[in-house]
C-alpha cells in the first residue's frame, strides 16, 4: 500500500521558536496533501490543504501566518508552526490522496508537538 | 456544510462477538464517498472500509461490513468475530466529490472508542 511519512515523530520546542514538520509521500506523487490537528481523545480537525505549485488553502479559523505550509514538490509538504506557544501543543497528522479515482487518503504516522 | 455524527463515544465487546458502530451524516449532495478509519493506540490512521454513494451494495472487507442506508443518511460499521487488535478509535468520514479529483477533503465524526475484551 501507499506510504506517507512524517518527520519528526516527536518534537519539543521552546515558546517563541518555530518548528517545521515534513510530510512525504514515499511511493507516489501527491499534488494535494492535507494537514490535520488532533487533540487528545478528539477527532481530526482539518487545518489546511497543501497544493503543489500554489498557495495552501486554509480552513476557517486557522491562522495562515502561524501555520505556514509549503508544498515544495510532488512528494513533500511542510508545515511550519511559527512563534509556537504552549496552546499549539498537539498531534499533527498529514494525509495524501493517491489519486487514480480511488479517493483513498493515506495518512502519515503523525507528529507530536510539545511547546514548553 | 456536511456533518458526521457518531453517537456512541465508547463501546466494548467481548472477543469473538459482533459489534456495530453507528454513523449518520448530513449532506445535500448526491455524489460522495463514506469511509471508516481506525486509529489504534499508535495513532496511525488506517482505512477500514469505504463505500461509494452510488453503489447500492454494502461494502465488505473480511470481518468488516457496512450497512449503508442512503435515504436515511446512515452508515454503520459491523465488526464480526471481534479480535483484541480491533481495539481502537473508529472514525466515520465523509468525502464530498463536488470538487473533483483535486478536492479529497474528509469530514470526520467525533469517533467511537471500541474496546475488545478478552
Amino acid at each position: 500500500g501507499a506510504v506517507v511519512s512524517q518527520h519528526p515523530s516527536r518534537v519539543i520546542c521552546k515558546s517563541g521558536t518555530s518548528v517545521k514538520i515534513e510530510c512525504r509521500s514515499l511511493d507516489f506523487q501527491a499534488t494535494t496533501m492535507f494537514w490535520y490537528r488532533q487533540f487528545p481523545k478528539q477527532s481530526l480537525m482539518l487545518m489546511a490543504t497543501s497544493n503543489e505549485g500554489s498557495k495552501a488553502t486554509y480552513e476557517q479559523g486557522v491562522e495562515k501566518d502561524k501555520f505556514l505550509i509549503n508544498h515544495a514538490s510532488l512528494t513533500l509538504s511542510t508545515l511550519t508552526v511559527t512563534s509556537a506557544h504552549p496552546e499549539d501543543s498537539s498531534f499533527y497528522i498529514c494525509s495524501a490522496p493517491r489519486g487514480g479515482g480511488g479517493y483513498e487518503q493515506y495518512f502519515g504516522p503523525g507528529t507530536r508537538l510539545t511547546v514548553t | 456544510a456536511q456533518t458526521v455524527t457518531q453517537s456512541q463515544p465508547e463501546m466494548s465487546v467481548q472477543e469473538a462477538e459482533t459489534v456495530t458502530l453507528s454513523c449518520t451524516y448530513d449532506t445535500s449532495e448526491n455524489n460522495y464517498y463514506l469511509f471508516w478509519y481506525k486509529q489504534p493506540p499508535s495513532r496511525q490512521m488506517i482505512l477500514v472500509i469505504r463505500q461509494e454513494a452510488y453503489k447500492q451494495q454494502n461494502a465488505t472487507e473480511n470481518r468488516f461490513s457496512v450497512n449503508f442506508q442512503k435515504a436515511a443518511k446512515s452508515f454503520s460499521l459491523k465488526i464480526s468475530d471481534s479480535q483484541l487488535g480491533d481495539t481502537a478509535m473508529y472514525f466515520c468520514a465523509f468525502m464530498d466529490l463536488r470538487g473533483g479529483g483535486s478536492n479529497y477533503k474528509l469530514t470526520f465524526g467525533k469517533g467511537t472508542l471500541l474496546t475488545v475484551n478478552p
